[in-house]
């Protein structure tokens, strides 16, 4: 099985960081993912890292190392619209089945 | 627009009356997915799909049916629904590694489902 563990919620002021952990135990790894998702709403895809290090897309950076089966997802200069759940994800090669951890719930605050 | 649609958005039944959940995607992927959303469970596979008429079980199929007649279908068939089927579901496709220009999972809007 694959089990992923996140934080629960976080707290954070707008402007701030925020650095979201996520560790994982997978056989057959196959990449990690970042989803996030505002509430009633679908996941929408943030990052993908395979390869161990720091991947930057923006506001959002997510840093991945296997051998330590863990993941970190970093929000840069929060705004309030970030306010919101983040997924890590895990891909299994054998059937790219992608099991994700339970979310964490980020709030923003002025 | 690349996108992956369910339809319902939102259904309210009552336990027992089949019902079927659609799924439809426009970027030729061949995988897809099931997944139910509970509170404090995150999302969990029901059932997927790696190609037409290739359907395997997730980590939760009991009360679930599922079939891949064709590459841009996959409906969710609730034969008998029972009150703790009640959820948020969502579809999702994704194209299988290497035949695809990013390993992205799509999903659906979501449908919320609940039954009495």
């Amino acid at each position: 099985g694959q089990n992923i563990d996140q934080p629960t919620e976080m707290t954070a002021t707008e402007g701030a960081i925020v650095q979201i952990n996520c560790t994982y135990q997978t056989s057959g790894f196959n990449g990690l993912f970042w989803y996030q998702q505002h509430a009633g709403e679908a996941p929408t895809f943030l990052s993908y890292n395979v390869l161990d290090g720091l991947e930057e897309k923006g506001r959002f950076s997510s840093f991945l190392s296997r051998s330590k089966g863990y993941s970190y997802l970093l929000l840069k200069e929060l705004q309030m619209k970030d306010s919101a759940s983040y997924l890590c994800a895990v891909s299994r090669i054998r059937d790219y089945k992608l099991s994700f951890g339970a979310g964490t719930t980020v709030t923003v605050r002025a | 627009e690349a996108q992956v649609t369910q339809n319902p958005r939102y259904l309210i039944t009552v336990t027992g009356k089949k019902l079927t959940v659609t799924c439809s995607q426009n970027m030729n992927h061949e995988y897809m997915s099931w997944y139910r959303q509970d509170p404090g469970l995150g999302l969990r596979q029901i059932y997927y799909s790696m190609n037409v008429e290739v359907t395997d079980k997730g980590d939760v199929p009991e009360g679930y049916k599922v079939s891949r007649k064709e590459k841009r279908n996959f409906p969710l068939i609730l034969e008998s629904p029972s009150p703790n089927q009640t959820s948020l579901y969502f579809c999702a496709s994704r194209p299988v590694l290497g035949t695809g220009e990013t390993h992205e999972q799509y999903f659906g809007p979501g449908t919320r489902l609940t039954v009495t």
